[in-house]
């Protein structure tokens, strides 16, 4: 089955800074990429996603970005702020029946 | 916070107690999703339904138990098989595959601690 595989396992950065995370995975038939943040206590919940038949994707301060042959994918978060304190998943799905997670990244902003 | 719900938030048992979580959504999604996350783990599937009367085991099925007698219900029994079921419990949902080979965005629900002792 699919593997997937997320570093580093905890970030801090300085408010106003960037925060880089990465994921790879195993099965070249992934097609479909979510990253949830969970605050503590709370649900997952979804930030961005990409399919495979996209690039690059951007959300306000928010940008995942894929390279099918290298297979790996990233998030991007500019202009850190406190509120983005959290763990986040990512993720990679062939068909929708299952979703295969990463372990988690939890990001510290420091103000 | 309307959607998917999920019942009791914290639940203690006993060793040796079959124990059943709730999950409900009213998002008219066709699947559903059981995950269980342990710190430093992430989430993994314990099962999956993509439509009424049938799902899938998942990557850590044993020990665990569900139905999916109606769109909107999909729970989950964590049987006494389950060697260490302490855990937090999560339950998804999304649009599901109609047939197709496309993923969709899973909604959660707000997880359910369980502690067996």
């Amino acid at each position: 089955g699919e593997n997937v595989e997320q570093h580093p396992s905890t970030l801090s950065v300085q408010e106003g800074d960037s925060a880089v995370i990465k994921c790879t995975y195993s099965d070249s038939a992934s097609n479909y990429f979510p990253w949830y943040k969970q605050e503590l206590g709370k649900r997952p919940q979804l930030i961005i996603d990409i399919r495979s038949n996209v690039g690059e994707k951007k959300d306000q301060r928010i940008a995942v970005t894929l390279n099918k042959t290298a297979k790996h994918f990233s998030l991007h978060i500019t202009e850190t702020q406190p509120e983005d304190s959290a763990v986040y998943f990512c993720a990679a799905s062939v068909t929708g029946n299952q979703f295969y997670f990463g372990t988690g990244t939890s990001l510290t902003v420091i103000p | 916070d309307g959607g998917i719900t999920q019942s009791p938030k914290y639940l203690f048992r006993k060793e040796g107690q079959n124990v059943t979580l709730s999950c409900e959504q009213n998002l008219n999604h066709d699947a559903m999703y059981w995950y269980r996350q342990d710190p430093g783990q992430g989430l993994r599937l314990i099962y999956y339904s993509q439509i009424v009367n049938d799902f899938q085991k998942g990557d850590i099925a044993e020990g665990y138990s569900v139905s999916r007698e109606k769109k909107e219900s999909f729970p989950l029994t964590v049987t006494s098989a389950q060697k260490n079921p302490t855990a937090f419990y999560l339950c998804a949902s999304s649009k599901g595959l109609a047939g197709g080979h496309v993923a969709y965005e899973q909604y959660f629900g707000p997880g359910t601690r369980l502690t067996v002792t």
